[in-house]
């Protein structure tokens, strides 16, 4: 199977600090990552669409300077919640598309509480 | 824009039962993948089963399948002999297979209750 890892699996910060959040496919390369937003009882909000080596793509509504992405590596991509406020205390997941597939495989979920 | 419904918020079956949890899309493409993915408590996003839309058999994956019907724009998911790990969110996801557009449309979601 196709293994993705996430790193904090929680996260708990006082409000105008930044926080980096870790995606990692670990037995695969990804050649695109994504990251979602999990309100509680909700569906899955995509937020970005990240390609190794390029800009990311934001959703519309979604902060760029704000949410900061960087895909280093085919195996590694950051999402940075920068400043954070009580609003952005959320769950967030990242998926793994394996590189000439189409499956995205999710991580485990990271979840964040701004104080 | 592509649209996934998922009518039913809430579903319960007995242990060892069959349930079937209803995934209607809407699109304008004519080639495209749907996805089941369940979400158990742990909040894990698992992939139940995959269909491409120029297939017309139906997907299975043991006791997964999925009721295809392109031209009414339906993807239902039956479980077979429920299984109390089966308890958790179930999502339906649509994919374009136009390059470029690789993101997921999800639906709302379904929560199953197995019942012992």
């Amino acid at each position: 199977g196709a293994v993705v890892s996430q790193h904090p699996s929680r996260v708990i910060c006082k409000s105008g600090t930044s926080v980096k959040i870790e995606c990692r496919s670990l037995d695969f390369q990804a050649t695109t990552m994504f990251w979602y937003r999990q309100f509680p009882k909700q569906s899955l909000m995509l937020m970005a669409t990240s390609n190794e080596g390029s800009k990311a793509t934001y959703e519309q509504g979604v902060e760029k300077d704000k949410f900061l992405i960087n895909h280093a590596s085919l195996t590694l991509s950051t999402l940075t919640v920068t400043s954070a406020h009580p609003e952005d205390s959320s769950f967030y997941i990242c998926s793994a598309r394996r590189q000439g597939l189409e499956t995205q495989y999710f991580g485990p979920g990271t979840r964040l509480l701004v104080l | 824009a592509q649209t996934v419904t998922q009518s039913q918020p809430e579903m319960s079956v007995q242990e060892a039962e069959t349930v079937t949890l209803s995934c209607t899309y809407d699109t304008s493409e004519s080639d495209y993948y749907l996805f089941w993915y369940k979400q158990p408590p742990s909040r894990q996003m698992i992939l139940v089963i995959r269909q491409e839309a120029y297939k017309q058999q139906n997907a299975t994956e043991n006791r997964f399948s999925v009721n295809f019907q392109k031209a009414a724009k339906s993807f239902s998911l039956k479980i077979s002999d429920s299984q109390l790990g089966d308890a958790a969110m179930y999502f339906c996801a649509y994919r374009s297979a136009s390059f470029g557009n690789e993101k997921l449309t999800f639906g709302t979601g379904t929560r199953l209750t197995i019942i012992p």
